[in-house]
């Protein structure tokens, strides 16, 4: 069985351009979570996407934004990227309908912002 | 406001030492509680759970757990650690619709 999938797995960009970033849960999986990793900061909540609604978001300013499609797949969008955007950014699913529930990691994007 | 602490940002240990790693979590009831392991370029990988039961949670790669209420703590133990167990680790609060994470312990295995 597939684990979660994520894309691209390193991603560059300048400041102020826009950045997507995509993630494939585990087939049967409905639940996807996408965390911010800064270096020395831990891994921060940034989006819960469950049966293509959007539950709940972490601390994060209005440009992160995301959607999930039909198929449960999900994009992150960070719009006007900042120096401080650069972080690997991780994606979890879950068959369950909490976060407090088991979630599967994918390997990461990283995302460098110059 | 919920919130993990893990205490030691880095441990080095000698193969074959036993090795524990801290986790306290602040929270008005009891949440679910998890370890993960992220291995150099990989994702997370969980270790154990606790959801609720046993207080002694088992885990794979030899690892255990030990959820104590009146410490609010959940600290990963490993009786001998091997060169392969040197990662980051991370304590992972689950409660109510958020999941929390701890900062991460970073371990070192001196053979």
């Amino acid at each position: 069985e597939a684990g979660v999938t994520q894309s691209p797995t390193h991603l560059i960009k300048t400041r102020g351009q826009q950045a997507t970033l995509r993630c494939s849960p585990i087939s049967g999986h409905t639940s996807v979570y996408w965390y911010q990793q800064a270096l020395g900061l831990g891994l921060q909540f940034l989006l819960w996407y469950d049966e293509g609604e959007e539950r709940n978001r972490g601390n994060f300013p209005p440009r992160f934004s995301g959607r999930q499609f039909p198929n449960y797949s999900s994009e992150l969008n960070v719009n006007a990227l900042e120096l401080e955007d650069s972080a690997l950014y991780l994606c979890a699913s879950s068959d369950g309908r909490a976060p407090a529930d088991e979630q599967f990691f994918g390997p990461g994007t990283r995302l460098t912002v110059l | 406001a919920q919130s993990v602490t893990q205490p030691d940002i880095h441990i080095t240990v000698s193969e074959g030492a036993s090795l524990e790693l801290r986790c306290n979590y602040s929270y008005g009831a009891t949440p679910y509680l998890f370890w993960y392991v992220q291995s150099p370029g990989q994702g997370l990988q969980l270790l154990l759970k606790y959801f609720s039961g046993d207080t002694l949670v088992q885990g794979i790669k030899g690892f255990e757990a030990e959820f104590k209420r009146s410490q609010s703590s959940f600290n990963l133990r490993k009786p001998s650690v091997h060169w392969s167990d040197a990662a980051e680790y991370f304590c992972a609060v689950g409660a109510g619709n958020q999941f929390y994470f701890g900062t991460g312990t970073s371990l070192t295995v001196i053979p």
